[in-house]
């Protein structure tokens, strides 16, 4: 069983300042972690994956994750936020290795960002 | 241009017509999937594939319907509208079942 919990359903910052979407896991076994970004009326973009190489995961955009496996978190950080950040953020675990291939979708964390 | 594409974006149909959904994807994947999303209840899983004649149920699979004659191509439809059934629907693929690509979404409304 695997599921995600994102710890806020609405973030907002001002641009320029730094943005922290947090992100809770639970898997039976080794996970992919994923984070996706969707703007409004758009699809689901990746912005990085974790799938049990370097603990630090670098994606596009200036986004960075964490995988801390002890804390059972991966959450997600960008140093500098712009306008275009704005947009919904979805973190997603999938068990990675096993034949299931369900995506568990965290609820989505809205970003909005102030001029 | 590689990617994953969506056809229509947007349509509305009424209640008992049968619709379908077109996905195609241009990156050889061997797993396609396909998605519903709605308010409350996030995306879910209706239907996905391992390879080309092989599909599986998701989580909501009720009055849907799949096929996959060709690696690239992975039809959705709806045999018999209903207005539950209005969503945003999403299909998605990639290269293992654990790492998945979206499409932009086909926004379908039942009347």
């Amino acid at each position: 069983a695997q599921s995600v919990t994102q710890l806020d359903s609405h973030v907002s910052v001002s641009e320029g300042t730094p943005v922290l979407l947090r992100c809770n896991y639970s898997s039976s076994y080794s996970p992919s972690l994923f984070w996706y970004v969707q703007h409004p009326n758009k699809g689901l973009q990746l912005l990085l994956k974790y799938t049990s190489a370097a603990t630090l995961v670098k994606g596009i955009n200036g986004f960075e994750a964490e995988f801390k496996k002890s804390e059972t978190s991966f959450h997600l950080t960008k140093p500098s936020a712009h306008m275009s950040d704005a947009a919904e953020y979805f973190c997603v675990v999938s068990p990675y290795g096993s034949n299931d291939y369900k995506l568990s979708f965290g609820a989505g964390t809205t970003v909005t960002v102030r001029a | 241009d590689a990617g994953i594409t969506q056809s229509p974006r947007y349509k509305i149909t009424e209640t008992g017509r049968q619709v379908t959904l077109m996905c195609h994807q241009t990156w050889s994947h061997s797993y396609m999937f396909w998605y519903r999303q709605d308010l409350g209840h996030g995306l879910r899983l209706i239907y996905y594939s391992a390879a080309a004649d092989i599909t599986d149920k998701g989580e909501v699979p009720d009055g849907y319907v799949v096929s996959r004659s060709k690696t690239e191509n992975f039809p959705l439809t709806l045999e018999s509208a209903t207005r539950s059934q209005t969503s945003v629907y999403f299909c998605a693929s990639g290269p293992q079942g654990y790492e998945q690509y979206f499409g932009p979404g086909t926004r379908l409304t039942v009347t």
